[in-house]
Parts: C-alpha cells; sequence; structure tokens
C-alpha cells in the first residue's frame, strides 16, 4: 500500500488554466507539506498543514492555494497556470511538527510533474 | 535563515569504491538531520536520520554522521554498487523555522 501517494503524476496545461494536485496519506500523520523542485532539484518548501491547520506558507504567489479536507488530504490548486510554475511537486506528510519531535521523519509521494506549455 | 550546502555536485567513482558525500548548515539550531535518497522520476527515500543529541547513525554500508557545533553532516558509503547511483539530498529539521531545509543534492553515478 501507498503510504503517500498524489495524483496526477504527469500534468501538461497551457498557460493560463487552472489545475489542481491531489496528496493523500494513510499513515495516520498529522502533518503534510508541499515542496517545489526546481530545474536545479532543489526542494524547496512551500506549505505545511498540522491537523488541517495552516502552519507554514512560504512566499508563494496567491494562485497557489492549498487546502486540507482533513487531515489525511493536502491538495494543491494552481490558478493562472504561468511557465515558471514548471516543476516537479512534492507531497509529504510526517508524524508532528518539527517543534514537537526530534525524530520527524518525512515519508515523501512520488512527485507530480507539471509542463507548463 | 537556515541554509543547506551540498559538495560535490555531482560524483562518479568505480564499483567497490567507499566514497564521502558532504552536506553543511548555517544555523546548527536543528533537531535532526535527515539524508534521502532520490531516484529519477521517484520521490525521496528517507535513509537515516540523525537526532540533534546523536552524532552517527548506521544502515548497512551507510553512515551518517552528525557535528552540530560545525554545522556539518557527512554521508559514508562503503563498497559502492551501480545500484547506489541516484540523487542524495540532506535534509535539517529547523526548529527555528518549523519546517525542513534541504540542500541542492549530491548526483552520484557508480560505474560497474
Amino acid at each position: 500500500d501507498t503510504a503517500v501517494s498524489q495524483t496526477p503524476k504527469y500534468l501538461v496545461t497551457q498557460m493560463g488554466n487552472d489545475k489542481s494536485i491531489k496528496c493523500e496519506q494513510n499513515l495516520g500523520h498529522d502533518t503534510m507539506y508541499w515542496y517545489k523542485q526546481d530545474s536545479k532539484k532543489f526542494l524547496k518548501i512551500m506549505f505545511s498543514y498540522n491537523n488541517k491547520e495552516l502552519i507554514i506558507n512560504e512566499t508563494v504567489p496567491n494562485r497557489f492555494s492549498p487546502k486540507s479536507p482533513d487531515k489525511a488530504h493536502l491538495n494543491l490548486h494552481i490558478n493562472s497556470l504561468e511557465l515558471g510554475d514548471s516543476a516537479v511537486y512534492f507531497c509529504a506528510s510526517s508524524q508532528d511538527l518539527a517543534t514537537t519531535s526530534g525524530a520527524n521523519v518525512l515519508t515523501f509521494g512520488a512527485g507530480s510533474r507539471l509542463t507548463v506549455l | 535563515k537556515q541554509e543547506v550546502t551540498q559538495i560535490p555536485a555531482a560524483l562518479s567513482v568505480p564499483e567497490g569504491e567507499n566514497l564521502v558525500l558532504n552536506c553543511s548548515f548555517t544555523d546548527s539550531a536543528i533537531y535532526n538531520l535527515q539524508w534521502f535518497r532520490q531516484d529519477p522520476g521517484k520521490g525521496l527515500t528517507s535513509l537515516l536520520l540523525i537526532q540533534s543529541s546523536q552524532r552517527e547513525q548506521t544502515s548497512g554500508r551507510l553512515n551518517a554522521s552528525l557535528d552540530k557545533s560545525s554545522g556539518r553532516s557527512t554521508l559514508y558509503i562503503a563498497a559502492s554498487q551501480p545500484g547506489d547511483s541516484a540523487t542524495y539530498l540532506c535534509a535539517n529539521d529547523d526548529y527555528n523555522n518549523n519546517d525542513m531545509r534541504f540542500g541542492a543534492g549530491t548526483r552520484l553515478t557508480v560505474k560497474p
């Protein structure tokens, strides 16, 4: 059974469109994250949620809107897609927040490759 | 703000060699440091986690060390195999910022 699953795995779309990437974890974790991996393979955090509450919101355009209907799901919706949004987006989860645990192992999904044409 | 740097960016070695990957970070206020492996087109797999009170962790042919005072961690891979070819990333669990900060990774190629 997949622990952290993301859909779709690949997404090709035109500039200006609105798209969503879904993430689900079946590990019973309280915290979920979205990371963006750019063309240089550098991973940057975008958002984190703990028990459906937004904890981290890095400097990300407000075209990106995360939604957590429950603590097992964290979806990423992107409006008015731009060429620079092309990247691999990784969802991850951990038992709890960094501030509450010294053994905060992250489990990652396989990634969703977004290509904006 | 925490910055994580990995050197070298890429490394190519013949099979059987022992090798060391380096990771440095600017803020020693961390809970732990993790090493991950990323295979092309796939997600990240956690290899080793070293808590801030620990000095090293071992798993099979892998050994990771942590020196918080100097802001350094190393990943030692013994008797490398072609199957070890992947990108290795380090990340620390930074309690000042309540998130994980990643290095850019070291792309390892082990040639048969």
